[in-house]
């Protein structure tokens, strides 16, 4: 099957800050999500986005199929980010969603 | 308000007593699916459904029981529990098609088998 891969594992920044998470496939895959685990364990889809770019406020992601990555970008970081962000896919003709272990993120005040 | 809701959330339970967890949408969705989470291992796919009648296995199914016998009812059976599953289960679902990519969670089962 294929494998997922995030980077960095952590990440702690102040608040205010940017950041970009990294999401690489050991192969093609088609509906790339993004999502959020809040502290209190809530998963929530932040993006579907199997190519090109897509924004929704502060956040921002990009998929490049041909090369298997996609990026989420957070800009002007705040504690409310703070959390693992997971992203997922599968391949063509497959129902089984792969998800990378996630990136821990903590946004101090 | 669309939702999935899973009970219970919280369950402490001992070995080889027998136990369900349940899991239902309320938004008319084909597929659903159970994931476990576990520390450093993130989330791994235990079944899947397609629709009513139609289960398959993901990557963990080992000790684990499904069923699909009205669409909105997704339950996880562990009919033997053991301490190896121990962990965040969750329930998703979404809808089926093209343009139907978008998981909806569930807010969690956390499971402790002593």
């Amino acid at each position: 099957g294929i494998q997922v891969e995030q980077s960095p594992p952590d990440l702690i920044l102040q608040e205010g800050a940017n950041s970009t998470l990294r999401c690489n496939f050991s192969d093609s895959v088609n509906n790339l999500q993004w999502f959020h685990q809040n502290p209190w364990g809530q998963l929530i889809n932040l993006f579907y986005i199997p190519s090109g770019t897509k924004q929704n406020g502060r956040l921002s992601a990009t998929t490049v199929a041909t090369e298997r990555y996609s990026l989420l970008y957070i800009s002007s970081s705040q504690t409310t980010d703070s959390g693992v962000y997971f992203c997922a896919g599968r391949r063509g003709g497959s129902e089984k969603l792969v998800f990378g272990k996630g990136t821990k993120l903590t946004v101090n005040p | 308000e669309a939702q999935v809701t899973q009970n219970p959330r919280y369950l402490i339970t001992v070995t080889g007593k027998k136990l369900t967890v349940t899991c239902s949408q309320n938004m008319n969705h084909e597929y659903m699916s159970w994931y476990r989470q576990d520390p450093g291992l993130g989330l791994r796919q235990i079944y899947y459904s397609m629709n009513v009648e139609v289960t398959d296995k993901g990557d963990v199914p080992e000790g684990y029981k499904v069923s699909r016998k009205e669409k909105r009812n997704f339950p996880l059976i562990l009919e033997s529990p053991s301490p190896n599953q121990t962990s965040l289960y969750f329930c998703a679902s979404r809808a089926t098609g093209a343009w139907a990519n978008v998981l909806t969670f569930g807010a969690g089962s956390r499971l402790t088998v002593l």
